[in-house]
Formats: structure tokens, sequence, C-alpha cells
């Protein structure tokens, strides 16, 4: 079946490293993306990764693939107050029928305290 | 290049009522995906569309429709407005390459009263 699950809630401290957890169901997903939304805003595409790789590094962002656990995890170092936002992980999963379409996680509301 | 545009930014409605809402997609970008996102439910993918033809549809009912026009332009139409309609719609387009990364517009945020 289709299903993204995340973590609702983070709190870190500027500076220190953010990660965040996405957890996806479908093991014919070929590729998972990170967004950004800021409040009142669209959604920013942060990077994204292939289903076939394990990491991938981005400036301050690392994506970290388990595809045996079916575990996505992005982090975000020296965590800056620009970055509180919501993040939302998505799957693209491929076949006939699925053009198109990203199955999007509940999303993980990031708070960065000075 | 200019990104995903989407018009009206903003949009009051009342029950019964219907609306069109309007996306321009990246220059050069041939499928456009809408979604609509509320507290409730997240983001759900409503349907797609490349060169001009409806290629994936979402679980919505009949009164969410679209249409794309020959220089990938897309609208889509809610008719007989409810107020559980009220939410972020959100377009986004892709140049339909193996990648399928999808490029958000900022949305229309539609209430119904």
């Amino acid at each position: 079946g289709e299903d993204v699950e995340q973590s609702l809630f983070l709190s870190v401290r500027e500076g220190d490293s953010s990660v965040i957890n996405c957890t996806y169901t479908d093991s014919s997903s070929t590729y998972l993306y990170w967004y950004k939304q800021e409040p009142g805003a669209g959604l920013q595409l942060l990077t994204y990764i292939f289903s076939n790789m394990d990491m991938k590094q981005d400036q301050r962002l690392t994506v970290l693939l388990n595809k045996k656990d079916k575990h996505l995890s992005l982090r975000i170092a020296d965590t800056q107050t620009g970055d509180s936002a919501i993040y939302f992980c998505a799957e693209s999963v491929y076949g006939s029928g699925n053009t198109g379409k990203l199955i999007f996680g509940q999303g993980t509301t990031l708070q960065v305290k000075p | 290049k200019a990104g995903v545009t989407q018009t009206p930014r903003y949009l009051i409605k009342t029950r019964g009522q219907q609306v069109t809402l309007s996306c321009s997609p990246i220059s050069g970008h041939r499928s456009v995906s809408w979604y609509q996102q509320t507290p409730g439910q997240g983001l759900q993918f409503l349907f797609e569309y490349f060169s001009e033809t409806q290629r994936n549809k979402g679980n919505f009912p009949g009164r969410f429709s679209g249409r794309q026009f020959s220089n990938s332009r897309s609208e889509m139409n809610v008719s007989t407005l409810e107020l559980g309609d009220s939410a972020l719609y959100l377009c986004a387009s892709s140049p339909d390459t193996s990648t399928d990364t999808q490029y958000f517009g900022p949305g229309t945020r539609l209430t119904v009263l």
C-alpha cells in the first residue's frame, strides 16, 4: 500500500543539527523527496534521492536512505532560525496509473530556538 | 526561469457556488499535478495532466475536475462547493523526465463560507 509516516514535531537549538525521519511502505518507490513549507507558502523542493542510493549530500543537507527498513532521514547541519518550517517527505511510485502522483507524509514542524 | 504561478492566490466563495483555479507551469514543463492541502487530511493528490490529457486521478468526487491547454497551462474546477472544500490548492509542474520531480506553486487559498 501507499503510506508515508513522519513524526509531527521537532525542536532544536540554533547551531545544532536537526534530523527529521520518515518511513514509507511502498517497495516500488523510485524517488524520495524532501520539501519545505513556510507559513502561507507553497512547497519548496529541498532535495531528492533515488531509491538505489544510500546517501546524498547537498551543502547543509544530508539524506540517508535505508531501503531494508524503508526509512528516510533528512539531516540539517548548523540549523538556523530560518530553517523553521514544516518539512514533508514524499515518495513517487512508478507504475501504470501512478504518473504525476507524490504521496506525502503528514509533515514535521521544525522549531529552531535562538 | 519563472516558477510555477497560480491565480488567484485567495478566494472566498459560498456553499453551492463553483470555482476555477489556474496554474501556469514552468516554461518547458509538460506535466501538471494538483493537490489539496488541509489540516486534517494533509496533502492529497487530485489529478495529473500531460499533453492536455488526464493521466492520473486521485480519490476525489466528480465535483473536482480539471483540464490542460496546449500551452500546458492548467485549470481545476470545483462545482457545488462544500464547506469541506476549504483548503490550499497546490499546483506542481514537472518536465516529465524519469525523476518526476515536481516544482510547486504558491497555492490558492480557497475559503468556502
